[in-house]
């Protein structure tokens, strides 16, 4: 079966701009989650949304928001971009059963933020 | 705050040698621990541990449990080259998707 498929692979921003990041989760999985990914951090949970719904919400600013459509794709948006947001974008999909099980990732978007 | 932590932050071990990955945690409502191997883009799955002193095995790699001193250990044994990659350890709480990560082990096997 397909995987988890991101779009797109790789995106170069000027900062103050605002950038939109596309996530196509597995035929049946009704759960996207986002992570951001830096080399000091590590992974950090964005948000997670299950049947268009955000479900759980983490520790960073309003700048960032999602959505998730009826097919259960999912969107994140980043305004105002800072050099800071530079970092691999992730989303994960999965049954949204609520037990972490059967997460599987994409390969990511790379923003880079000039 | 939930907190994951993975040591070494690095390791660089020959071919053939046994490695063992730490992670420690703090958090509230302890649902289960995950470690992810990630190479270059996406973590690939690799154990889902929930019950103390239980070991999870899947060829050389091997992953055990102890929630009263809240640590799990990602044992790996005669490396391989393709063993090189971060391996993560992830919390997941009760009750929802969210997982917390710590920073990562990256291993390197040199030939």
């Amino acid at each position: 079966k397909a995987g988890v498929t991101q779009t797109p692979r790789y995106l170069i921003k000027t900062r103050g701009q605002q950038v939109t990041l596309s996530c196509s989760p597995i035929s049946g999985h009704r759960s996207v989650s986002w992570y951001q990914q830096t080399p000091g951090q590590g992974l950090q949970f964005l948000f997670e949304y299950f049947s268009e719904t955000q479900r759980n919400k983490g520790n960073f600013p309003g700048r960032f928001s999602g959505r998730q459509f009826s097919n259960s794709r999912s969107e994140m948006n980043v305004s105002t971009l800072e050099l800071g947001d530079s970092a691999l974008y992730l989303c994960a999909s999965s049954l949204g059963l609520g037990t972490s099980y059967g997460y599987t990732f994409g390969s990511g978007t790379r923003l880079t933020v000039v | 705050e939930d907190k994951v932590v993975q040591s070494p932050l690095s390791l660089v071990v020959h071919e053939g040698d046994t490695v063992t990955l730490n992670c420690s945690y703090e958090v509230t409502n302890f649902r289960s621990l995950l470690w992810y191997k990630q190479e270059k883009k996406a973590p690939t799955f690799l154990f889902m541990l929930t019950s103390s002193g239980i070991e999870k095995k899947s060829g050389r790699l091997s992953s055990i449990l102890d929630k009263k001193e809240l640590f799990s250990i990602l044992n790996i044994t005669a490396t391989q080259t393709g063993d090189s990659a971060i391996y993560l350890c992830a919390i997941s709480e009760g009750g929802n998707e969210k997982l917390t990560f710590g920073t990562g082990t990256r291993l390197t096997i040199i030939p």
